[in-house]
């Protein structure tokens, strides 16, 4: 079965200083890889995703990750950080079979907290 | 482009009474549809997956009699609660993924409904 860890529940960082969020999952096969981030009272964003090629993937507000398949890691990094980042951000792995998308495991969630 | 709609955002309903709801996806075909259940401060645990047409299939620990999920047309599904008690309260998100483009292999997610049953 597969499943997402992400370590930390919470993460305070100042305005401006740089983020990493990790993520570790446990997948038979090559995974497709999400971050997503989730404010209150708005669905969940799609941040970036992690298919194949290029393990280094850049998302939309400036946020990239790195697919490290030796160490079943996909940590989202931004280099720096503003108020508006504060939320809570997601960490899925999903399989696809051939007539579309299957259901995402989740990670329990990172909340993070900017300081001014 | 790929925005999908929920509805309502919030509902309050009395213990033994059937809520409905919608998940709507407003630019896109979406062939699957996806049903997620969030506990507070948790992550979102799967609870069933549907194609359009056919019957949606469960995910183990859901009861499918509980939760009757519809997925008629390319554009829309809808989750009926049945008979809801007050551990059914909870917040429950649609996504939804379609073949082509953007939306191929991608789930795009609706703000999800608060249910709260008294």
């Amino acid at each position: 079965a597969q499943s997402v860890t992400q370590p930390d529940i919470h993460i305070t960082v100042s305005e401006g200083a740089s983020l990493e969020l990790r993520c570790n999952y446990s997948y038979g096969a090559t995974p497709y890889l999400f971050w997503y981030v989730q404010s209150p009272g708005q669905g969940l964003q799609l941040l970036l995703k992690y298919f194949s090629g290029d393990t280094l993937v850049q998302g939309i507000k400036g946020f990239e990750a790195e697919f490290k398949r030796s160490q079943s890691s996909f940590n989202l990094r931004k280099p720096s950080v503003h108020w508006s980042d504060a939320a809570e951000y997601f960490c899925a792995v999903g399989a696809y079979s051939g007539g579309g998308a299957d259901g995402l495991t989740f990670g329990k969630g990172t909340h993070l907290i900017i300081q001014p | 482009g790929a925005v999908v709609s929920q509805h309502p955002s919030w509902v309050i309903c009395k213990s033994g009474t059937s809520v409905k709801i919608e998940c709507r996806s407003l630019d896109f075909q979406a062939t699957t549809m996806f049903w997620y259940r969030q506990f507070p401060k948790q992550s979102l645990m799967l609870m069933a997956t549907s194609n359009e047409g056919s019957k949606a299939t469960y995910e183990q620990g859901v009861e499918k009699d509980k939760f009757l999920i519809n997925h008629a047309s390319l554009t829309l599904s809808t989750l009926t609660v049945t008979s809801a008690h007050p551990e059914d309260s909870s917040f429950y998100i649609c996504s939804a993924s379609g073949l082509v483009g953007d939306t191929k292999n991608i789930q795009y997610f609706g703000a999800g409904t608060r249910l709260s049953v008294l």
